[in-house]
C-alpha cells in the first residue's frame, strides 16, 4: 500500500498568520494522463470530515480560497493563506492512484 | 444538498456481523460510488469499500474476506455488511460518496460529502 507521511503532526498558529502542511507520498500520484489524484480533507472538532481539495490543487465547492493545495509527484502541501478560528481540526491527505486508497495520519491545527 | 445518513447497532459482539445503513438524501444514488470508511478511536482513515450505483463494488484487500456492500438506489440506501468482527473493528463508521468524473477512469477520486459518522463497539 501507498504510504502517505504528514508533517508537522500538530501546529498552533495566530490568526491572520499563514499555515502550511505537508504530506509526502511513498509512491508517485501523478497519472499519465498529468492528473494528480490526491485529496485534502479536514475534520473539524465533532464532525465528519469533509473534502477541501481534490486533484491535488482543486478546491472543493464552498471552500474558501484561502487554502490551496500545491505539489507534484510525491511531495504535496497544503497552505492556508490566513488562519481563522473555524480552520481548527485535522487534515488528513489521501492518495486515490493506487488502490487501496489511503490517508495519512493528520495533522492537528490549532489556532491559539 | 445531498445528506448522507448512517445508522445501525451501536454495539456488536465478538464473532457477530457488523451491520450499517447509509440514507442518501437530497440527490439521485446515479452515477456515484458509495463508500464506507472507518476510523478506530484514536487512529486514521481506513477505507472499507465502495459500490457503485449499478452495482459493482471493490473492498480493502484488508477486510476483503468479510466484507459485503450492497446499493437498493430504488430506496436511496447502501449498506455495509462485516463478518465476524473483533475488538479491532472498533470505529466511528463513516459513509461517503465517491466521485465520478471523465478523468476518474472508474474510480472514486475524492469523497464528498460524508456522514456524520456512528461509532460502532465491539464487545460482548
Amino acid at each position: 500500500d501507498i504510504v502517505m507521511t504528514q508533517s508537522p503532526l500538530s501546529l498552533a498558529v495566530t490568526p491572520g498568520e499563514p499555515a502550511s502542511i505537508s504530506c509526502r507520498s511513498s509512491h508517485s500520484l501523478l497519472w499519465s494522463n498529468g492528473y494528480t489524484y490526491m485529496d485534502w480533507y479536514l475534520q473539524k472538532p465533532g464532525q465528519s470530515p469533509q473534502l477541501l481539495i481534490y486533484f491535488g490543487s482543486n478546491r472543493a465547492s464552498g471552500v474558501p480560497d484561502r487554502f490551496s493545495g500545491s505539489g507534484s509527484g510525491t511531495d504535496f502541501t497544503l497552505k492556508i493563506s490566513r488562519v481563522e478560528a473555524e480552520d481548527v481540526g485535522i487534515y488528513y491527505c489521501m492518495q486515490a492512484i493506487q488502490t487501496p486508497w489511503t490517508f495519512g495520519q493528520g495533522t492537528k491545527l490549532e489556532v491559539k | 444538498q445531498v445528506q448522507l445518513q448512517a445508522s445501525g447497532p451501536g454495539l456488536v459482539k465478538p464473532s457477530e456481523t457488523l451491520s450499517l445503513t447509509c440514507t442518501v438524501s437530497g440527490a439521485s444514488m446515479n452515477n456515484y460510488y458509495w463508500t464506507w470508511i472507518r476510523q478506530p478511536p484514536g487512529k486514521g482513515l481506513e477505507l472499507i469499500g465502495y459500490v457503485y450505483y449499478s452495482g459493482s463494488t471493490y473492498f480493502n484487500p484488508s477486510l476483503q474476506s468479510r466484507v459485503t456492500i450492497s446499493v437498493d438506489a430504488s430506496m436511496n440506501q447502501f449498506s455495509l455488511k462485516l463478518n465476524f468482527v473483533t475488538a479491532a473493528d472498533t470505529a466511528v463508521y463513516y459513509c461517503a460518496r465517491g466521485s465520478d468524473c471523465p478523468t476518474c477512469y472508474s474510480f472514486p477520486r475524492w469523497f464528498d460529502p460524508w456522514g456524520q459518522g456512528t461509532l460502532v463497539t465491539v464487545s460482548s
